[in-house]
């Protein structure tokens, strides 16, 4: 099964609104990545967290990590609707990256 | 700097024939990954390499080999294909370093099995 399970699936939201996606796991990680995939295309890294950070951000977006809930989160601020994609979790231990299902994010203009 | 590559784009096969997906990268990637991406199940790991020389099972290795005999190529087999294997196939590699793990992705191969 999957280390990684996002919530919620599908997300519908307008410009300008914030996004939030939750990503939970199972197993320890060495780290925790969050990936978009535009439809039709590879998938592009966003951002790493490290199993010893708790918060991280990166223009627009902003990751937080909870180790003890095995838990972690994916906030898109301001959205645009170039923001419309899949965004995946992932989880890293000793060479293994594995994926959540993803969420689906719609921004409508 | 092409980053990964991954040959053929598209493909349609019948059932039991056999085919090679082949991916390069040329970033010196100590990891490499094979994935597949099916509607609804996100993608799942097939094969990984964490170095010339090896490679391990991942969630679902089933029905596909993988080598890697030179560091820069990971190759993907299906020996005997079958409808159930009618999937996206997605390429990665990574660097090894903690907290250095971000993988980049190849474009991804459609195959089709009938």
């Amino acid at each position: 099964s999957q280390q990684g399970e996002e919530d919620p699936q599908a997300l519908s939201i307008q410009e300008g609104e914030n996004a939030t996606m939750n990503c939970s796991y199972k197993t320890s990680i060495n780290n925790l990545q969050w990936y978009r995939q535009n439809s039709g295309r590879g998938l592009v890294h966003l951002i790493l967290i490290r199993s010893n950070e708790r918060e991280k951000h990166s223009g627009r977006l902003r990751v937080t990590l909870d180790t003890s809930k095995k838990s972690s989160s994916l906030l898109i601020t301001a959205s645009r609707a170039a923001d419309t994609a899949s965004y995946f979790c992932a989880t890293h231990n000793t060479g293994k990256l594995i994926f959540g299902q993803g969420t689906t994010l719609q921004v409508k203009p | 700097n092409a980053g990964v590559t991954q040959t053929p784009k598209f493909r349609v096969l019948k059932t039991g024939q056999s085919m090679t997906l082949l991916c390069a990268q040329d970033m010196n990637h100590e990891y490499m990954y094979w994935y597949r991406q099916d509607p609804g199940m996100g993608l799942r790991l097939i094969h990984y390499s964490v170095g010339e020389g090896t490679t391990a099972k991942g969630e679902v290795p089933d029905g596909y080999n993988v080598s890697r005999l030179k560091k820069q190529n990971f190759l993907l087999g299906l020996e005997s294909a079958a409808p159930s294997q009618t999937s996206v196939y997605f390429c990665a590699s990574s660097l090894t370093l903690v907290g250095r793990t971000e993988a980049f992705f190849g474009q991804g191969t459609r195959l089709t099995v009938v």
